[in-house]
């Protein structure tokens, strides 16, 4: 079955460093989200992406997050300047269409930032 | 309480016995979806209601969803020690586009 596929699995970096998680959503989707998990708290929206522009973003989602689609088959989220508080995990998730509700996640990278 | 509340926190139950987990949420919805999480892995996608539904099921998983109180519930039939996860409810809200907001999930053990 198509997956959702993150790269890389554990991120560890130092505050005040660039990250970028990588992500490869399934093949024929048109609908991409970013998502996080704060440990022990709820899974939290971040951004959706559609036909190469932010269709919806959350508060969370501020001026240091950036969301990328280089290629035609990765989508990107990039933190410029990482904080403590970004430690998370992140998960990237996809959908056919906006018909079909179910969301594909992929299994997610653990940022951790020292 | 905040949108997409999941109880109990957590439930323990033996193999075969069946597992309830109740989630409420505050504003109208397009659905509520039901996701599960092994610990340290991704969300699988269970099982979906639309707001003009009131029942459905797969397999062993029983979803109901009453919009006048704003709540639904997972029933999961005959437990197996692989179904120890966390599940999520998650709403898809009718002036959200197309994002989920999701509850604090309840983590089932099932001891066998």
């Amino acid at each position: 079955e198509p997956e959702v596929t993150q790269t890389p699995s554990h991120q560890v970096t130092q505050m005040g460093q660039e990250v970028i998680l990588r992500c490869v959503p399934i093949s024929n989707h048109l609908y991409f989200y970013w998502y996080r998990q704060i440990l022990g708290q709820k899974v939290e929206f971040l951004v959706s992406f559609y036909n190469n522009e932010i269709s919806e973003k959350s508060e969370i989602f501020d001026d240091q997050f950036s969301v990328e689609r280089p290629d035609g088959s990765n989508f990107t989220l990039k933190i410029r300047s990482t904080k403590l508080e970004d430690s998370a995990m992140y998960f990237c998730a996809s959908r056919p269409d906006r018909v079909s509700e179910k969301l594909f996640f992929g299994s997610g990278t653990q940022l951790s930032v020292l | 309480s905040q949108q997409g509340e999941e109880d109990p926190q957590a439930l323990s139950i033996q193999e075969g016995e069946n597992a309830t987990m109740n989630c409420s949420y505050k504003t109208s919805i397009n659905n509520l979806q039901w996701y599960r999480q092994n610990s340290g892995r991704g969300l699988v996608h269970l099982i979906l209601i639309r707001s003009n539904e009131r029942e459905k099921h797969s397999g062993r998983l029983r979803v109901t969803l009453d919009t006048s109180k704003k709540s639904s519930s997972l029933l999961i039939t005959a437990s197996r020690a692989a179904d120890t996860a966390s599940y999520f409810c998650a709403t898809e809200k009718k002036t959200s586009g197309s994002r989920l907001t999701f509850g604090e999930g309840t983590q089932l053990t099932v001891n066998p």
